[in-house]
């Protein structure tokens, strides 16, 4: 069974730093592209970022919000997601998930969810 | 970037009825996804490429579209199905998803 667990978040003030993790277990990790995404209270999914697996090139993409400011990355010997959040702002407050995707020529999709971390950033 | 647009952003439902949600891109796109999502839960991916049911998912729900315009339809809503659902494209692996809509009790 996949199982995707976030930690990290919580309070921070404006400015602040925070790291998430994503603790990832049934299936092959150093195969999967990862991405996380987020949620603001009462708003709807935004895609934050996502990193492709090392026989996918490894590169990362991020949405331009947080572009210069986030810093996806993975540790395969861990089967662990990493998502470092700098400078934050209120507008980053929200629940961030870690996903699993399906990258296929045909359609990406993001296949399985964690149940989230909220990040709340205070002025 | 590409930019999605759901329409309605609610709509009030009972239980049998037929509902059908919109999801228009911005630029001409190959495919959509469908995703619901639950109070407190997180989403769960219901239709990927435009018209194909991830397993498990339950037939009266189905995807269609092409170009820009795309729907979801709920063939005969059940308690269950109350949630908001989300569209997805990916252009060039850039992800972007439409802005919701909540499916209520009427």
């Amino acid at each position: 069974e996949v199982q995707l667990v976030e930690s990290g978040g919580g309070l921070v003030e404006s400015g602040g730093s925070l790291r998430l993790s994503c603790a990832a277990s049934g299936f092959t990790f150093s195969d999967a592209w990862m991405s996380w995404v987020r949620q603001a209270p009462g708003k709807g999914l935004e895609w934050v970022g996502r990193v492709k697996s090392r026989s996918g090139g490894g590169t990362i993409d991020y949405a331009a919000p947080v572009k210069g400011r986030f810093t996806i990355s993975r540790d395969d010997s861990k089967n662990t997601l990493y998502l470092q959040m700098n400078s934050l702002k209120t507008e980053d407050t929200a629940v961030y998930y870690c996903t699993a995707d399906s990258p296929q020529p045909c359609c990406y999709t993001l296949d399985y969810w964690g149940q989230g971390s909220l990040v709340t950033v205070s002025s | 970037d590409i930019q999605m647009t759901q329409s309605p952003s609610s709509v009030s439902a009972s239980v049998g009825d037929r509902v059908t949600i919109t999801c228009r891109a911005s630029q001409i796109i190959n495919w959509l996804a469908w995703y619901q999502q639950k109070p407190g839960k997180a989403p769960k991916l219901l239709i990927y490429a435009t018209s194909s049911l991830q397993s498990g998912v339950p037939s009266r729900f189905s995807g269609s579209g092409s170009g820009t315009d795309f729907t979801l339809t709920i063939s005969s809503l059940q308690p269950e199905d109350f949630a908001t659902y989300y569209c997805q494209q990916s252009n060039s692996f850039l992800i972007s998803f439409g802005g919701g809509t909540k499916v209520e009790i009427k």
